[in-house]
């Protein structure tokens, strides 16, 4: 089982320079999600969807976009890459159940370096 | 609003001793569930532990158990009998209210165990 994978897994951008993270489930999961990890920060939450065609801001959205065009991908867009979005990109997925244990599934992230 | 504290950054252990990670929370929710998830070194979110408010019992996954105390709004994970291999970082994370499933997260305590 492939359960969530992110491509790609390293990055190497110039401030400026445009990317997309893509991120595909095979879980049939409604719920996704794009989480940065920064060192000291934990997991903060940039954007997710809830459901194929709809998407919403997370806790820090500014310099991303999303996409979430078929209900197995995620997709997260840096349009003009800066330093401060150097960081450890997770991806991650839930079933739409609400309520009790509604672990999240996580991609193996995507280390990305703003010169 | 929702919170979530680790106050550790770091703790030792010693092989085959246990140990306790804490975590402390804050929500208004009535109804609301924590989660434990590990992060070696190689840098993947593995979940390892869930309790939901309303269950009667602490949660025990193998050497993995959950401290839940309701009153005090702590969800201190418990390994028992450490491993050379538990050592990684550590997140204690609850999902926001709504029907999202958003989690957000503890900075972590990096565990080390040492033989």
């Amino acid at each position: 089982n492939a359960g969530v994978t992110q491509t790609p897994k390293f990055r190497v951008l110039k401030t400026g320079q445009s990317m997309t993270l893509l991120c595909a489930q095979d879980m049939n999961h409604e719920y996704m999600y794009w989480y940065r990890q920064d060192p000291g920060m934990g997991l903060r939450l940039i954007h997710y969807s809830v459901g194929e065609g709809t998407t919403a801001k997370g806790e820090v959205p500014d310099g991303y976009n999303v996409s979430r065009l078929k209900k197995q991908n995620f997709l997260l867009g840096l349009e003009s890459a800066a330093p401060s979005q150097t960081s450890v990109y997770f991806c991650a997925s839930t079933y739409a159940r609400t309520g009790g244990n509604t672990e999240a599934f996580f991609g193996q992230g995507t280390r990305l370096t703003v010169v | 609003a929702q919170k979530i504290t680790q106050t550790q950054p770091g703790m030792f252990v010693q092989e085959k001793e246990a140990v306790t990670l804490d975590c402390t929370y804050d929500t208004s929710d009535p109804s609301y569930g924590l989660f434990w998830y590990k992060q070696p070194s190689s840098g993947e979110m593995i979940f390892l532990i869930y309790q939901g408010s309303y269950d009667q019992q602490n949660a025990t996954e193998g050497r993995y158990s959950l401290n839940f105390q309701k009153a005090r709004k702590s969800a201190n994970l418990v390994i028992s009998a450490s491993q050379l291999g538990d050592s990684a970082m550590y997140f204690c994370a609850m999902p926001l209210p709504g029907a999202t499933n958003k989690l957000i997260f503890g900075t972590g305590t990096l565990l080390a165990v040492q033989p």
